[in-house]
């Protein structure tokens, strides 16, 4: 079955830390990749995402991912982490890459970072 | 605010009662999604909509579930006989597959602020 492994459950890093979190998902074929963000109190919001191209993406608020295919990993990293940044952080899988051929989001459990200031 | 809505934010009911929550998506969007989380999970799909059809059904969603979206623009999603198991926060999101440059899409959904339930 198709599915999105997140490592961390809970990270704490202090203010200036640089932050990478884990994502691997279990599917042979095309995908599109995306971080989902949801800060305390507030709904889902798109973090950033990858379709094609350069497997370097950019983006809200220095957030960044790197796809690397042959491990199915799509990590997300920031290198200083703010106060503001705590938040609990959610990665998705759309199997059928381009055009969306599988209609729903495959999520992982999501990490929380708390960041002390 | 021209976002996904949801109504209403909070539900509390009790067990064996029928319940009926309503996702008005953005306006432009064609594609309407129904997720469930639970507390320490991500969201889990339960079913959606490509206009006023339904193209995909989770085997979440039991034959007590069901959902509508009869125009192709709001979506209600019913539950029949609510069970305890049933709390959880219910996820509306929406996605166009209308990319730009006459590309199809990539199911980029943007979601609601989702409706509590809770089942006494």
């Amino acid at each position: 079955a198709q599915s999105v492994s997140q490592h961390n459950h809970h990270v704490i890093l202090s203010e200036a830390a640089s932050l990478e979190l884990g994502c691997n998902y279990s599917y042979g074929g095309t995908v599109n990749l995306f971080w989902y963000v949801q800060y305390p109190g507030q709904h889902l919001q798109l973090l950033l995402k990858y379709f094609s191209g350069d497997p370097l993406v950019k983006g809200i608020k220095g957030f960044e991912a790197e796809f690397i295919k042959s491990k199915f990993s799509f990590n997300l990293r920031k290198p200083s982490v703010q106060w503001s940044d705590t938040a609990e952080y959610f990665c998705a899988v759309n199997p059928g890459g381009y055009g969306g051929s599988q209609g729903n989001l495959i999520f992982g459990k999501g990490t929380k970072l708390s960041v002390k200031p | 605010d021209t976002g996904v809505s949801q109504d209403p934010r909070h539900k509390i009911t009790k067990r064996g009662q029928n319940v009926t929550f309503r996702c008005d998506p953005i306006s432009e969007h064609n594609r309407l999604y129904w997720y469930r989380q639970t507390l320490g999970q991500g969201p889990e799909f339960l079913t959606y909509f490509q206009n006023e059809a339904q193209l995909e059904k989770s085997r979440l969603l039991s034959d007590r579930f069901s959902a509508e979206r009869p125009k192709g623009s709001f979506s209600t999603l019913e539950i029949q006989r609510t069970e305890q198991g049933d709390s959880a926060m219910y996820l509306c999101a929406s996605s166009s597959l209308a990319g730009v440059f006459g590309q199809p899409g990539h199911n980029e959904q943007f979601f609601g602020p989702g409706t509590r339930l809770t089942v006494l």
